[in-house]
């Protein structure tokens, strides 16, 4: 049973073009995150939200703006894509309070050409 | 100074001894802790969490945390060839107006020799 679905698996853009990287939560979840993932260097945090319309800053937000709209709802753009962009990005999300059951997506692996 | 960090290795380890993995972060504020093993294209997998000082046993794993030296540990006794993967330390921390922060260290990439 699926809870966090990034619907786009595998993307190839060219430089310049705007992408979506959406993900969505069934579980009701508060806080939800995106990542990205580059060989030796972990995941490191892009953006959070935790609650609709809230977001804050994670580690690395150059380049990047995300979207809650709906609940279950967490987008990624990348306004103007860059070959430094490419990249597995990662989804996850967990409740609120003292939850410590966190979902990933399966990832989404974006090459930017 | 970053807020996780882990050694990321490689960490090579007989089959049968017992790996140990460290990870130290910096916010005093962080309220609970994750260890994750992460293989080739997939998406991390939780072994367990802790939020209490002390040790919590699962199986063959072992996750040790001492607020005051802020420092998290994972041992694997009886270390397999499947347990060769990358393992992910990360944190939890509330932040503003009850926001969850969930932040990852680089990871350490274990190896298990038969």
């Amino acid at each position: 049973d699926v809870k966090v679905t990034q619907s786009s698996r595998y993307l190839v853009k060219r430089t310049g073009e705007k992408v979506f990287l959406e993900c969505v939560q069934d579980m009701d979840h508060e806080n939800m995150f995106w990542y990205r993932q580059d060989p030796g260097l972990g995941l490191r945090l892009i953006y959070f939200s935790y609650d609709v319309k809230m977001k804050e800053k994670g580690d690395i937000p150059e380049g990047y703006s995300v979207s809650r709209e709906k609940k279950e709802r967490f987008s990624l753009i990348l306004e103007s894509a860059s070959t430094n962009q490419t990249s597995m990005y990662l989804c996850a999300s967990v409740t609120g309070g003292s939850g410590n059951t966190i979902y990933f997506g399966e990832g989404s692996w974006l090459t930017v050409v | 100074q970053k807020e996780v960090e882990q050694n990321s290795g490689p960490l090579s380890v007989p089959e049968g001894a017992i790996a140990s993995l460290n990870c130290t972060y910096s916010d005093r504020g962080s309220q609970s802790f994750f260890w994750y093993r992460q293989y080739s294209g997939k998406s991390p997998e939780l072994i367990m969490f802790i939020y209490s000082n002390g040790d919590k046993e699962d199986g063959r794993f072992t996750a040790q945390l001492n607020k005051a030296s802020q420092y998290v540990s994972l041992l694997i006794r009886d270390s397999q060839p499947s347990d060769s993967a990358t393992y992910l330390c990360a944190v939890k921390t509330s932040v503003i107006q009850g926001a969850q922060k969930l932040v990852f260290g680089q990871g350490t990439r274990l190896t298990i020799n038969p």
